[in-house]
Parts: structure tokens; sequence; C-alpha cells
């Protein structure tokens, strides 16, 4: 079973630019969390994708957007950086199978410099 | 809104003794679980154990275990026998019950294990 992997490790960029971030999920999984975490804080909910809808958003701006694939990878875009961007990313993938509890596993996450 | 306060930024503890790690949330809901997350310098989180509020039983995990107090909106985490691996950020983290299941998490706490 492959657990969930992000791709870049690492990215730096400069205030204005566009990035995009990339998030395979658990084999099984169709269901994928993106959450930010700022140096020395917990995680903060971005938004969630359940078959190709974004199925619940935090307080995050438009600039933030995503998308789920037909295999149930994920990508997170954000849109004319800023420099409070700067943050780790991490991806989350769980198996929605209704009211029943659905754990999430996270990856290694993606560690965003913005400069 | 539900929030999660973790108080306490950093613990240490000696190898082989326990230590209990606080946590407090607020929320308004009935049916929800609560989590504590490990995440070890590598950043991979990982789940370390979960509670159902409804159940009144308090959850245990080997060396780890939780005392939740609803009433008091309460759920600290118990490690016992101590290990060096035990090192890590300790994350409270709560999950409202049903569809669209995200995570929100307290500040985080820095367990230290000395040898």
């Amino acid at each position: 079973e492959t657990g969930v992997t992000q791709s870049p490790t690492h990215l730096i960029k400069t205030r204005g630019q566009q990035v995009t971030l990339r998030c395979s999920s658990q084999s099984g999984h169709n269901t994928v969390s993106w959450y930010q975490q700022a140096l020395g804080q917990g995680p903060q909910f971005i938004f969630q994708y359940y078959r190709e809808e974004e199925n619940g958003r935090g307080n995050f701006p438009p600039r933030f957007s995503g998308l789920q694939f037909p295999n149930y990878s994920s990508e997170l875009n954000v849109n004319a950086l800023e420099l409070d961007d700067s943050a780790l990313y991490l991806c989350a993938s769980s198996l929605f199978r209704g009211p029943e509890f659905d754990e999430q596993f996270f990856g290694p996450g993606t560690r965003l410099t913005v400069l | 809104a539900q929030t999660v306060t973790q108080s306490q930024p950093e613990m240490s503890v000696q190898e082989a003794e326990t230590v209990t790690l606080s946590c407090t949330y607020d929320t308004s809901e009935n049916n929800y679980y609560l989590f504590w997350y490990k995440q070890p310098p590598s950043r991979q989180m990982i789940l370390v154990i979960r509670q159902e509020a409804y159940k009144q039983q308090n959850a245990t995990e080997n060396r780890f275990s939780v005392n939740f107090q609803k009433a008091a909106k309460s759920f600290s985490l118990k490690i016992s026998d101590s290990q060096l691996g035990d090192t890590a950020m300790y994350f409270c983290a709560f999950m409202k019950a049903g569809a669209n299941s995200k995570l929100t998490f307290g500040k985080g706490i820095t367990l230290s294990v000395r040898p």
C-alpha cells in the first residue's frame, strides 16, 4: 500500500508568482484535504476535494484553488503569492464512506518559501 | 466554530517516565471526534490516538492514553514509559462527525525526551 506523497519537497518563489503543489493520495482513497502549517503553528484547513469537486473550504482567499483528478491525486494552486504564504503545505487523503469516521493520512508536506 | 487550545508550548521528560500533554477545546457540537497527532522532525503527521465524543471510556493505544472530560471540554494525552522516539510536536485536533471531515488543530506542543 503506497502512502501519501507530495511534490516538490521544497520550493522557493518570489512575491506575485504562482505555484502548484502536487499530492498523490494513498491507494484506495477518494478524498484529499489540504492544510497550511505556518512556522510554529498548527495546520489550518484550506479545502477538501471529493470525487473531483470541492467539498468544503476554510478561511482562505480565492487565490488558493485546487483540483482533484480521476485517479484522486490533487493539486493546490496559489496565485499572486504573498510573503505570508510561506508555510508547510500538507496534503491528507482519506476514504469517505458516508457518515462513518474516515481517518486522514498525511503526506510529508511541501515547504514553500516566498521571498 | 470550533477552537482547540494547547497552552503549553514545550515540555521535556526523562526517558522511561510519564508525561501528560494538555488540550482544551470549545464546540457547540454534540457528535465529534478528538485526536492527538504526532509530527516528528521529519514532518510526516501521524495519528496517535482518537476519541469518539459519545464514548465515555477513555481511549488507549499501547503506551498512549487519553483523559477525556466532555463536560470540561478537556482532552489530555498521557505518554507512559517515554521513549526517545516520542520526541516530536504533538497536536490536539477536533473533527465534527459526519461528512466533510475537516480537522481543526491546536498550536501544538514540542515534546523532548531526554536520555
